[in-house]
């Protein structure tokens, strides 16, 4: 079975920019979480969707957003992007109803904000 | 709210020396705990697991087990190897019946260097 797949890998943006990223579940997995990797504040929760609903969201300003499609694949959009958004974006995947939540991640993708 | 605490690193160790990592958390219910793993440029790989009090999970030769009573789940290894050098992430996922769907609570990491 495939893992689950982040695309770009790296990204370069400059601040003001918006950048959207894209995650393709794992087959079969219908929840969908997103998090921010940065040294200072460690692994952080975005949000998380299920059936192409935003069931869960972590405290971040609006700027970040996020949507899923009905093969479950998601994406998650930051607007006007500040220095501080530079960071490695993971997303997981999961089947909520099995496994206590036990989560899948992907590679991530590198986003650099000048 | 949830919260994991890691014990502060980095750790070094020498091959085949035996690895402890603490991690304590706070949280309501019944949670499931996991240990991930993140080798450099990499995402999080997922070490071990454990769904309930007394479990123990074990993977690859760490071991980890569900201690209510003293909200624990320390990893362990009995001898350690250069390749075990990577970043190691305690997390918590809230226990059934809870409205915190798809969130991962993690402690804030232990860097692992293992010398040959």
């Amino acid at each position: 079975k495939a893992g689950v797949t982040q695309t770009p890998r790296y990204l370069i943006k400059t601040r003001g920019q918006q950048v959207t990223l894209s995650c393709s579940p794992i087959s079969g997995h219908r929840s969908v979480s997103w998090y921010q990797q940065t040294p200072g504040q460690g692994l952080q929760f975005l949000f998380e969707y299920f059936s192409e609903t935003q069931r869960n969201k972590g405290n971040f300003p609006g700027r970040f957003s996020g949507r899923q499609f009905s093969n479950s694949r998601s994406e998650m959009n930051v607007s006007t992007l500040e220095l501080g958004d530079s960071a490695l974006y993971l997303c997981a995947s999961s089947f909520p109803s099995q496994s206590h939540n036990e989560q899948f991640f992907g590679p991530g993708t590198r986003l650099t904000v000048l | 709210g949830d919260s994991v605490t890691q014990m502060e690193g980095p750790v070094t160790l020498s091959e085949e020396a035996f690895l402890t990592i603490n991690c304590t958390y706070t949280a309501t219910g019944y949670p499931s705990l996991f240990w991930y793993v993140q080798y450099p440029g990499e995402g999080l790989q997922l070490l071990l697991k454990a769904t309930k009090a007394d479990d123990k999970g074990s993977n690859k030769g760490f071991e980890a087990t569900y201690r209510k009573e003293t909200t624990s789940f320390h990893l362990e290894k009995g001898s350690v190897q250069v390749s075990d050098s990577a970043v190691y992430f305690c997390a918590l996922s809230p226990g059934a019946g809870g409205t915190s769907y798809g969130k991962l609570t993690f402690g804030q990491g232990t860097i692992l260097t293992v010398h040959p």
